[in-house]
């Protein structure tokens, strides 16, 4: 079984300022890790993703994750916020050689303020 | 190329009628799930289809809802009688032959917004 967790339904922070969406994930075999992005009215598209190739993932739009298998966590960072990074993030997971059917978490809401 | 489509992209229908929502994925995507969205609500999978092999139904809330992918490709979700609880977004995503770390994600479409009256 596998399940996501992210802590805070709604992030709000000033542009310029750091971003910081946080994923927990619990799985039990080894994970693949997901950041997916949703702006309004559009799907989900795909920010960044982790395969066990680096713990630490860049993705686009100067995002970037870190793999914590001690902490079991995901977190997603940027930075520096800019407008445009207003949207509703996802954390999702899917387990390697199981189902292939990911995990998503509920969704963070990034608000930015000017 | 071409992303996933959807179609429509509303639907507002009237309580006891029945809806059918399309789903065209990228071309060669063997996989192909179906999720719903309600308002702040996260994604809730609903079915999942691979290549030739029986479809997943396990999210399926009930039995008004089936899905059909025909000739491993476009794929449609009915919904019979709806009822007002059915009101969300309807997204479709596919995906490469699973299996592989690097094909494992998802491309989403824009979904498809339901009301029901």
């Amino acid at each position: 079984a596998q399940s996501v967790t992210q802590l805070g339904s709604h992030v709000s922070v000033s542009e310029g300022a750091l971003v910081l969406l946080r994923c927990n994930y619990s799985s039990s075999v080894p994970p693949y890790l997901f950041w997916y992005v949703q702006y309004p009215n559009q799907g989900l598209q795909l920010l960044l993703k982790y395969t066990s190739a680096a713990t630490l993932v860049k993705g686009i739009n100067g995002f970037e994750a870190e793999f914590k298998k001690s902490e079991t966590s995901f977190h997603l960072t940027k930075p520096s916020a800019h407008m445009s990074d207003a949207a509703e993030y996802f954390c999702a997971v899917s387990a390697s050689g199981g189902s292939y059917i990911p995990t998503f978490g509920r969704g963070t809401s990034l608000i930015v303020h000017p | 190329g071409a992303g996933v489509s959807q179609s429509p992209s509303n639907k507002v229908t009237e309580k006891g009628k029945d809806v059918e929502l399309r789903c065209d994925p990228i071309s060669g995507h063997t996989a192909l799930y179906w999720y719903r969205q309600s308002l702040g609500q996260g994604l809730e999978f609903l079915i999942y289809f691979q290549g030739n092999s029986a479809p997943d139904k396990s999210g399926l809330p009930s039995d008004r809802f089936s899905a059909e992918r025909t000739g491993g490709s476009v794929s449609t979700l009915t919904i019979q009688r709806t009822q007002q609880e059915d009101s969300a977004v309807y997204l479709c995503a596919s995906s490469p032959e699973p299996g592989l770390a690097i094909n494992n994600e998802q491309f989403f479409g824009p979904g498809t917004r339901l009301t029901v009256l």
